[in-house]
């Protein structure tokens, strides 16, 4: 069982619109969780990338909030681009731990259509 | 600078053939990483580097090999390809090992692999 979630599966929005995506993990210990996009056609580009301790992280449109103690994670989109039509993906970093070797368990993304 | 480079994009092969994935990468890193993505399941970890002449299992090796014998160059190899290898593979590479907060892994442009 995947022990990141993320919905919803996919998304379409108009362009200049808000959007939000969410990302649940059951994933412990935890150390970090971080956000990529990934393009159509590309690899994933690293958006985000917070701690336990780290409520609000931003980076130019996109802010991913985490609740560590819920482990729930958001990612906010504003004022959407036709660019930023991708799939959004959740990847949650295991702390050092017997056995997990401090690996990374990729959710399986929201894809994101944004429309003019 | 060109970041990570994969070679080739795209390649059909017949069950039992063997090949090679070349990944390059110009940011000085010293750790690489081989990963596979599928249709439903998020990427897995096939093998990682984190030096010249070091190479370590990741989640899925089975099937693969791999060398780091410069610095700059990851090869991923089939010997004896599968449909069941039929897949996209990325290549990324980051300063530090995976297991640290701080790092960023760069993703290359992919490969598209098919077995018939």
């Amino acid at each position: 069982k995947n022990q990141v979630e993320q919905s919803p599966q996919s998304l379409i929005i108009l362009e200049g619109k808000n959007c939000t995506l969410q990302c649940n993990y059951t994933v412990s210990p935890f150390s970090n969780l971080r956000w990529y996009k990934q393009d159509t056609g590309r690899g994933p580009v690293s958006l985000t990338i917070m701690t336990f301790s780290e409520n609000t992280k931003s980076n130019g449109r996109y802010t991913a909030t985490l609740d560590a103690d819920t482990k729930q994670s958001s990612l906010h989109i504003t004022a959407s681009q036709l660019s930023d039509s991708a799939s959004y993906i959740c990847v949650v970093r295991f702390a050092a731990g017997a056995g997990n070797n401090r690996k990374l368990i990729w959710g399986l993304g929201t894809s994101l259509a944004v429309n003019p | 600078n060109a970041g990570v480079t994969q070679t080739p994009k795209f390649r059909v092969l017949k069950t039992g053939q063997s090949m090679t994935l070349l990944c390059a990468q110009d940011m000085n890193h010293e750790y690489m990483y081989w990963y596979r993505q599928d249709p439903g399941m998020g990427l897995r970890l096939i093998h990682y580097s984190v030096g010249e002449g070091t190479t370590a299992k990741g989640e899925v090796p089975d099937g693969y090999n791999v060398s780091r014998l410069k610095k700059q160059n990851f090869l991923l190899g089939l010997e004896s390809a599968a449909p069941s290898q039929t897949s996209v593979y990325f290549c990324a590479s980051s300063r530090v090992l995976q297991s640290s907060f701080a790092d960023t892994q760069y993703f290359g442009p992919g490969t598209r692999l098919t077995v018939l």
